[in-house]
């Protein structure tokens, strides 16, 4: 069993471009959130995703959005990227009212 | 304001000992509690969870002690292993489990044989 999967890995991006990362959450689960972690930082939320709407957001500018698949899959996107915006992205999984579980999350370097 | 456990940024202990990470939550209103283990290169690893109505749970070698009037909760590692070694995250959720979750300041453990 699948748990989350998230791509790519890593990536670099200059200031001004645009990113989407991906996320494939675990079997059977069909919320998904996503989290910014900056170095040497605890996770931070930017939003959670159920039933193709966004759900619930954090304190993240309307540069950040995304979407929800009908197969549960997600995507984070970022526009007009920033060098604030280097970071681990984090994708997390889970049924309504159970624990969240994490992928290994895509590197983001802005140059 | 002050817990009644201090969280330390780092924490070493000798295999074999017993380890106890402490976190102070913010929201007096949150009602399910969560920690994870991260290591190097890898996402947030679930541990155990608890919720408000507990003030104890126990998982294979890790116990999670819950104190709502101080808003403190602590894991406690039994026989800490070198594979222990890695950041421990607390995390609450003042909503229920589905929705966000707010992370506290991380513990690096590091267990030395």
């Amino acid at each position: 069993d699948a748990g989350v999967t998230q791509s790519p890995t890593h990536l670099i991006k200059t200031r001004g471009q645009q990113v989407t990362l991906r996320c494939s959450p675990k079997s059977g689960h069909d919320t998904v959130s996503w989290y910014q972690q900056a170095l040497g930082q605890g996770p931070q939320f930017i939003f959670q995703y159920y039933e193709e709407e966004e759900r619930q957001r954090g304190n993240f500018p309307d540069r950040f959005s995304g979407h929800q698949f009908p197969n549960y899959s997600s995507e984070l996107n970022v526009n007009a990227l920033l060098l604030g915006d280097s970071a681990l992205y984090l994708c997390a999984s889970s049924y309504p009212n159970q624990p969240q579980h994490f992928g290994d999350g895509t590197r983001l370097s802005i140059l | 304001g002050e817990s009644v456990g201090l969280h330390l940024p780092t924490l070493s202990v000798q295999e074999g000992d017993n380890s106890i990470i402490n976190c102070a939550y913010s929201n007096s209103a949150s009602d399910y509690f969560i920690w994870y283990k991260q290591e190097s290169g890898k996402g947030p690893q679930f541990i155990i969870d608890i919720r408000s109505n507990m003030d104890k749970r126990q998982g294979q070698r890790v116990t999670v002690l819950l104190n709502k009037t101080v808003k403190h909760l602590s894991l406690q590692i039994a026989a800490t292993q070198p594979g222990d070694s890695a950041v421990y995250f607390c995390a609450e959720n003042p909503n229920q489990a589905g929705t966000a979750l707010i992370f506290g300041k991380g513990t690096t453990l590091s267990v030395s044989s």
